[in-house]
């Protein structure tokens, strides 16, 4: 299995405070990416990062943030939590191998009262 | 744009029976990726198996087999012979290149099948 852990598991946060969810690697791969899953929609990505401060947007980014200062951590954050951000938080990591498989976390179930 | 159609919600399967979970798929390149993953209802994300557009046999890993029909555009997941464990969600996706032709952007994904195998 691919050494990749999230932090924390869960979470019940409250409407309008700030949330930050830690992935960490130690595969040493270049590819990180941050997907929510929700009832109907399977994985949809938030950002994904290409190497240490490369970062970018996917299809559902407003209201998060990322950041990745070091090539084994990619931080999640939400500014300013809202209901709609209740979810499961999946990272994955990718070597960017032909076959490009990405491996996925445990994830992390967040609750936004 | 890619997209990922699953059309079986859930499936029952007695033990010990093969089962076939449909995917089809939609995209205009010429290269691409598919995968299936399994997600039992402990959470995790489990990749199973790939397969490339450009591969001409169909993959296989243990019990798990994919039915690659280019011209249909279809990938199916055989599982043979099944177990109790084997109950969970499964999920088909696909490589998506984004709007800057990374093959390393995302995956898109179907609505999952929910699979229960029945003692």
């Amino acid at each position: 299995d691919a050494g990749i852990t999230q932090s924390p598991r869960h979470k019940v946060t409250e409407t309008g405070t700030p949330v930050t969810l830690r992935c960490h690697q130690t595969e040493n791969h270049r590819y990180m990416y941050w997907y929510r899953q929700d009832p109907g929609h399977g994985l949809r990505l938030i950002h994904y990062s290409y190497g240490v401060k490369d970062t970018d947007k996917g299809e559902v980014s407003d209201g998060y943030s990322v950041s990745r200062s070091k090539t084994e951590d990619f931080l999640l954050t939400l500014e300013s939590a809202t209901s709609s951000q209740t979810s499961v938080y999946f990272c994955a990591i990718s070597d960017g191998s032909p076959e490009e498989t990405q491996y996925f976390g445990p994830g992390t179930r967040l609750l936004v009262l | 744009a890619q997209k990922i159609t699953q059309t079986q919600p859930g499936m029952f399967v007695q033990e010990k029976e093969a089962v076939t979970l449909d995917c089809t798929y939609d995209t205009s390149d010429q290269s691409y990726g598919l995968f299936w993953y399994k997600q039992p209802s402990s959470g995790e994300m489990i990749f199973l198996i790939y397969q490339g557009s450009y591969d001409e046999q169909n993959a296989t890993e243990g019990r798990y087999s994919l039915n690659f029909q280019k011209a249909r555009k279809s990938a199916n997941l055989v599982i043979s012979a099944s177990q109790l464990g084997d109950s969970a969600m499964y999920f088909c996706a696909m490589r998506d290149p984004g709007p800057y032709g990374d093959s390393n952007y995302q995956l898109i994904w179907g609505a999952g099948t929910k699979l229960i195998i029945k003692p």
